[in-house]
């Protein structure tokens, strides 16, 4: 079965280290999103990209970067991690421009100190 | 762009009772609404969405009603059970936003 899976399920790094969160997917979509969730914000979305070579920032990418070298993977990169960064990220995919449903990981519990 | 609001921001049920959660949209553009399913620990679940030309969508226990002139549509859960417990949510189609804190629904034994 196809699925989309997040590593590490864990982590924690020190403040101003770089951090990459690793999410791959075996649904050969086009879409795939990355966001956090922190209490009292819900979801909010980091980065997007609609296919290969396309990235776009969402509304909170400050201090994230993606790239999209192929359909599968969008690795997401902390450059200088902060505590204010301490949540659980979401990796999503989905398989057409819009009325596609969402596929997501069971997300990536990151810990800054 | 498109604006989604979505009430209560909590829901407490007892088991057996209903569930109704509530979300308005702003673009009359609009032609597509999903509603996602939380659990704890979990990412967020697709559980059932409606096209805009359907008033209403069943699905065992849930149900999604549509209404284009007042610009909202609703879930509905029927008999809750204790695995109801979870955080729902309704997105904009397009995904290009945050999903919202969501309704924390709590199903009481």
């Amino acid at each position: 079965d196809a699925e989309i899976t997040q590593s590490p399920r864990h982590k924690i790094t020190e403040t101003g280290r770089q951090v990459t969160l690793a999410c791959h997917q075996t649904w050969n979509h086009n879409n795939m999103f990355w966001y956090r969730q922190d209490l009292g914000h819900g979801l909010r979305l980091i980065h997007y990209s609609y296919g290969v070579q396309d990235t776009n920032k969402g509304e909170v990418s400050d201090g994230y970067s993606v790239s999209r070298s192929n359909t599968e993977d969008l690795p997401l990169t902390l450059e200088s991690a902060a505590s204010s960064q301490t949540s659980v990220y979401f990796c999503a995919s989905s398989g057409g421009q819009d009325y596609s449903p969402l596929h997501f990981g069971n997300g990536t519990r990151l810990t800054v100190t | 762009g498109e604006n989604v609001e979505q009430h209560p921001s909590t829901l407490s049920v007892q088991e057996g009772d209903s569930a109704v959660i509530k979300c308005t949209y702003s673009d009359s553009a609009s032609n597509y609404f999903p509603w996602y399913k939380q659990e704890l620990g979990k990412g967020p679940q697709l559980i059932i969405d409606i096209r805009s030309n359907v008033g209403e969508k069943k699905d065992q226990r849930i149900a999604v009603t549509l209404n284009k002139t007042a610009k909202h549509f609703s879930l509905h859960i029927t008999e809750t059970q204790p695995e109801d417990s979870a955080v729902y949510f309704c997105p904009r189609n397009d995904y290009k936003l945050s999903f919202g804190a969501g309704t924390t629904v709590t199903v009481r034994a």
